[in-house]
Protein backbone atom coordinates (compact mmCIF):
# COMPACT_ATOMS: atom_id res chain seq x y z
CA UNK A 1 0.00 0.00 0.00
CA UNK A 2 1.38 3.72 -0.82
CA UNK A 3 2.80 5.50 2.08
CA UNK A 4 0.82 8.93 0.39
CA UNK A 5 -2.31 8.69 -1.18
CA UNK A 6 -4.08 11.75 -2.81
CA UNK A 7 -7.45 12.38 -3.98
CA UNK A 8 -8.83 13.03 -6.03
CA UNK A 9 -7.26 11.05 -8.64
CA UNK A 10 -8.01 13.92 -11.36
CA UNK A 11 -10.80 16.66 -11.26
CA UNK A 12 -12.17 19.18 -14.08
CA UNK A 13 -13.06 22.65 -12.57
CA UNK A 14 -13.92 25.98 -14.37
CA UNK A 15 -11.86 28.99 -14.77
CA UNK A 16 -11.70 31.12 -11.47
CA UNK A 17 -13.46 28.15 -9.01
CA UNK A 18 -11.82 26.76 -6.30
CA UNK A 19 -10.94 23.69 -5.71
CA UNK A 20 -9.24 21.63 -2.85
CA UNK A 21 -6.85 18.73 -3.17
CA UNK A 22 -6.25 16.18 -0.70
CA UNK A 23 -2.93 13.94 0.66
CA UNK A 24 -3.32 11.41 3.46
CA UNK A 25 0.23 9.37 4.43
CA UNK A 26 0.98 6.75 6.43
CA UNK A 27 4.26 7.90 6.89
CA UNK A 28 6.91 7.59 9.90
CA UNK A 29 8.49 9.63 11.76
CA UNK A 30 7.66 12.68 9.89
CA UNK A 31 9.73 15.24 8.75
CA UNK A 32 8.35 17.21 6.32
CA UNK A 33 5.60 17.28 3.55
CA UNK A 34 5.82 19.27 -0.25
CA UNK A 35 3.67 20.17 -2.78
CA UNK A 36 4.68 20.16 -5.94
CA UNK A 37 2.87 21.50 -9.09
CA UNK A 38 3.82 19.20 -12.71
CA UNK A 39 3.31 21.29 -15.64
CA UNK A 40 2.21 18.48 -19.03
CA UNK A 41 6.16 17.65 -20.25
CA UNK A 42 7.86 19.42 -17.63
CA UNK A 43 9.56 18.25 -14.10
CA UNK A 44 8.03 19.00 -10.69
CA UNK A 45 8.19 22.49 -8.87
CA UNK A 46 8.04 22.79 -5.80
CA UNK A 47 4.94 25.13 -4.54
CA UNK A 48 5.25 24.62 -0.42
CA UNK A 49 7.02 23.29 2.10
CA UNK A 50 5.76 22.57 5.74
CA UNK A 51 7.39 20.96 9.03
CA UNK A 52 5.45 19.31 11.94
CA UNK A 53 5.09 22.67 13.82
CA UNK A 54 3.40 24.67 10.43
CA UNK A 55 -0.28 24.22 9.79
CA UNK A 56 -0.61 26.42 6.64
CA UNK A 57 1.07 27.75 4.15
CA UNK A 58 0.79 30.07 0.99
CA UNK A 59 2.21 30.62 -2.20
CA UNK A 60 -0.49 33.19 -4.30
CA UNK A 61 -3.27 31.75 -4.80
CA UNK A 62 -1.91 28.10 -3.16
CA UNK A 63 -2.70 27.35 -0.03
CA UNK A 64 -1.27 24.29 1.99
CA UNK A 65 -2.70 23.09 4.75
CA UNK A 66 -0.88 20.26 7.59
CA UNK A 67 -2.37 18.13 10.02
CA UNK A 68 0.52 16.13 11.65
CA UNK A 69 -2.15 14.81 13.93
CA UNK A 70 -4.47 12.67 11.41
CA UNK A 71 -1.70 13.03 8.85
CA UNK A 72 -3.49 14.95 6.49
CA UNK A 73 -2.45 17.92 4.18
CA UNK A 74 -4.64 19.94 1.50
CA UNK A 75 -3.77 22.37 -1.01
CA UNK A 76 -6.51 24.76 -2.16
CA UNK A 77 -6.65 27.11 -5.08
CA UNK A 78 -7.94 29.79 -5.28
CA UNK A 79 -9.60 31.42 -8.52
CA UNK A 80 -8.65 29.08 -10.41
CA UNK A 81 -6.52 29.94 -13.51
CA UNK A 82 -5.98 27.82 -16.79
CA UNK A 83 -2.32 27.66 -16.02
CA UNK A 84 -3.40 25.63 -13.26
CA UNK A 85 -4.33 23.12 -14.90
CA UNK A 86 -1.44 20.77 -14.04
CA UNK A 87 -0.59 17.24 -11.73
CA UNK A 88 0.14 18.33 -8.39
CA UNK A 89 2.23 15.43 -6.29
CA UNK A 90 2.53 15.55 -2.57
CA UNK A 91 5.79 14.00 -1.51
CA UNK A 92 6.28 13.02 2.47
CA UNK A 93 10.09 13.14 4.04
CA UNK A 94 10.99 10.38 6.58
CA UNK A 95 14.05 9.82 8.01
CA UNK A 96 16.12 11.87 4.87
CA UNK A 97 13.99 9.09 2.51
CA UNK A 98 11.15 10.44 0.57
CA UNK A 99 7.43 8.84 -0.30
CA UNK A 100 5.56 10.34 -3.36
CA UNK A 101 1.96 10.16 -4.05
CA UNK A 102 0.71 9.36 -7.73
CA UNK A 103 -0.55 12.90 -8.06
CA UNK A 104 -4.30 14.89 -8.84
CA UNK A 105 -4.85 15.60 -11.77
CA UNK A 106 -6.30 18.95 -12.20
CA UNK A 107 -7.79 20.35 -15.66
CA UNK A 108 -8.85 24.25 -15.46
CA UNK A 109 -11.67 25.02 -18.62
CA UNK A 110 -12.83 28.38 -19.84
CA UNK B 1 20.98 29.83 -14.68
CA UNK B 2 19.67 27.75 -17.01
CA UNK B 3 18.23 24.73 -14.26
CA UNK B 4 18.98 21.04 -14.77
CA UNK B 5 20.00 20.15 -18.05
CA UNK B 6 19.12 16.47 -19.38
CA UNK B 7 19.35 14.86 -22.42
CA UNK B 8 18.15 13.32 -24.98
CA UNK B 9 14.46 14.80 -24.20
CA UNK B 10 13.16 12.02 -26.31
CA UNK B 11 14.57 8.20 -26.32
CA UNK B 12 13.10 5.51 -29.01
CA UNK B 13 14.87 2.58 -28.85
CA UNK B 14 14.39 -0.95 -29.43
CA UNK B 15 14.31 -4.22 -26.36
CA UNK B 16 17.68 -5.16 -25.86
CA UNK B 17 19.35 -1.78 -26.63
CA UNK B 18 21.37 -0.01 -24.06
CA UNK B 19 19.94 3.82 -23.23
CA UNK B 20 22.33 6.06 -21.94
CA UNK B 21 20.47 9.30 -19.96
CA UNK B 22 22.37 12.61 -19.32
CA UNK B 23 22.17 14.89 -16.58
CA UNK B 24 23.98 18.10 -15.53
CA UNK B 25 22.83 19.72 -12.39
CA UNK B 26 23.09 23.19 -11.55
CA UNK B 27 26.26 24.69 -10.67
CA UNK B 28 27.38 24.58 -6.98
CA UNK B 29 24.58 21.68 -6.12
CA UNK B 30 26.25 19.06 -4.55
CA UNK B 31 23.09 17.04 -4.78
CA UNK B 32 22.01 14.51 -7.40
CA UNK B 33 18.84 12.66 -7.77
CA UNK B 34 17.55 10.25 -10.57
CA UNK B 35 13.64 9.39 -10.35
CA UNK B 36 11.48 7.51 -13.23
CA UNK B 37 7.67 8.18 -13.49
CA UNK B 38 5.10 6.23 -15.02
CA UNK B 39 1.00 6.94 -14.64
CA UNK B 40 0.88 3.53 -12.81
CA UNK B 41 3.51 3.93 -10.19
CA UNK B 42 4.03 7.76 -9.84
CA UNK B 43 7.66 9.52 -9.37
CA UNK B 44 9.97 6.72 -7.88
CA UNK B 45 13.52 7.92 -6.53
CA UNK B 46 16.18 5.73 -8.36
CA UNK B 47 19.42 6.80 -6.74
CA UNK B 48 21.18 10.20 -4.97
CA UNK B 49 24.51 10.84 -5.18
CA UNK B 50 26.16 13.66 -2.66
CA UNK B 51 29.16 15.30 -3.59
CA UNK B 52 29.51 12.57 -6.57
CA UNK B 53 29.41 9.56 -4.54
CA UNK B 54 26.20 7.38 -4.00
CA UNK B 55 24.24 7.69 -1.14
CA UNK B 56 21.39 5.32 -1.87
CA UNK B 57 20.53 3.46 -4.78
CA UNK B 58 17.83 1.19 -3.46
CA UNK B 59 15.67 2.21 -5.41
CA UNK B 60 17.69 0.77 -8.49
CA UNK B 61 15.18 -1.69 -9.73
CA UNK B 62 17.62 -4.56 -11.32
CA UNK B 63 21.01 -5.05 -12.29
CA UNK B 64 20.25 -3.65 -15.77
CA UNK B 65 20.40 -0.08 -14.48
CA UNK B 66 23.26 1.25 -13.41
CA UNK B 67 24.20 5.14 -12.60
CA UNK B 68 27.86 7.33 -12.28
CA UNK B 69 28.38 10.73 -11.47
CA UNK B 70 32.45 11.22 -12.62
CA UNK B 71 32.40 14.97 -11.78
CA UNK B 72 30.43 17.65 -9.95
CA UNK B 73 29.03 18.63 -13.77
CA UNK B 74 27.59 15.28 -15.15
CA UNK B 75 25.89 12.29 -14.51
CA UNK B 76 24.48 9.35 -16.65
CA UNK B 77 21.96 6.35 -16.23
CA UNK B 78 22.61 3.86 -17.92
CA UNK B 79 20.25 0.94 -18.89
CA UNK B 80 21.57 -2.16 -20.20
CA UNK B 81 19.64 -4.54 -21.57
CA UNK B 82 16.86 -2.23 -22.17
CA UNK B 83 13.34 -3.74 -21.88
CA UNK B 84 9.16 -2.47 -22.40
CA UNK B 85 8.68 -2.12 -19.00
CA UNK B 86 11.66 0.60 -18.53
CA UNK B 87 9.43 2.99 -20.96
CA UNK B 88 8.71 6.01 -18.54
CA UNK B 89 9.39 9.34 -18.26
CA UNK B 90 13.52 9.78 -16.08
CA UNK B 91 14.11 13.09 -14.42
CA UNK B 92 17.29 14.45 -12.96
CA UNK B 93 16.62 16.86 -10.39
CA UNK B 94 19.70 18.81 -8.16
CA UNK B 95 19.94 20.17 -4.47
CA UNK B 96 22.57 22.23 -2.34
CA UNK B 97 23.53 19.75 -0.18
CA UNK B 98 20.71 17.14 -0.16
CA UNK B 99 18.85 17.85 2.68
CA UNK B 100 15.16 17.16 3.85
CA UNK B 101 14.20 20.85 3.93
CA UNK B 102 15.67 21.19 0.57
CA UNK B 103 14.07 22.21 -2.53
CA UNK B 104 14.87 19.80 -5.75
CA UNK B 105 15.60 21.39 -9.08
CA UNK B 106 13.82 18.71 -11.43
CA UNK B 107 14.93 18.79 -15.31
CA UNK B 108 12.79 18.65 -17.77
CA UNK B 109 12.50 14.79 -18.42
CA UNK B 110 13.74 11.90 -20.57
CA UNK B 111 10.82 10.37 -22.20
CA UNK B 112 12.08 6.88 -22.88
CA UNK B 113 10.37 4.78 -24.91
CA UNK B 114 11.79 0.67 -25.13
CA UNK B 115 9.86 -1.45 -28.28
Amino acid sequence: KNQVEQSPQSLIILEGKNCTLQCNYTVSPFSNLRWYKQDTGRGPVSLTIMTFSENTKSNGRYTATLDADTKQSSLHITASQLSDSASYICVVSSNNRLAFGKGNQVVVIP
Amino acid sequence: DAGVIQSPRHEVTEMGQEVTLRCKPISGHNSLFWYRQTMMRGLELLIYFNNNVPIDDSGMPEDRFSAKMPNASFSTLKIQPSEPRDSAVYFCASSTTGGAMETQYFGPGTRLLVL
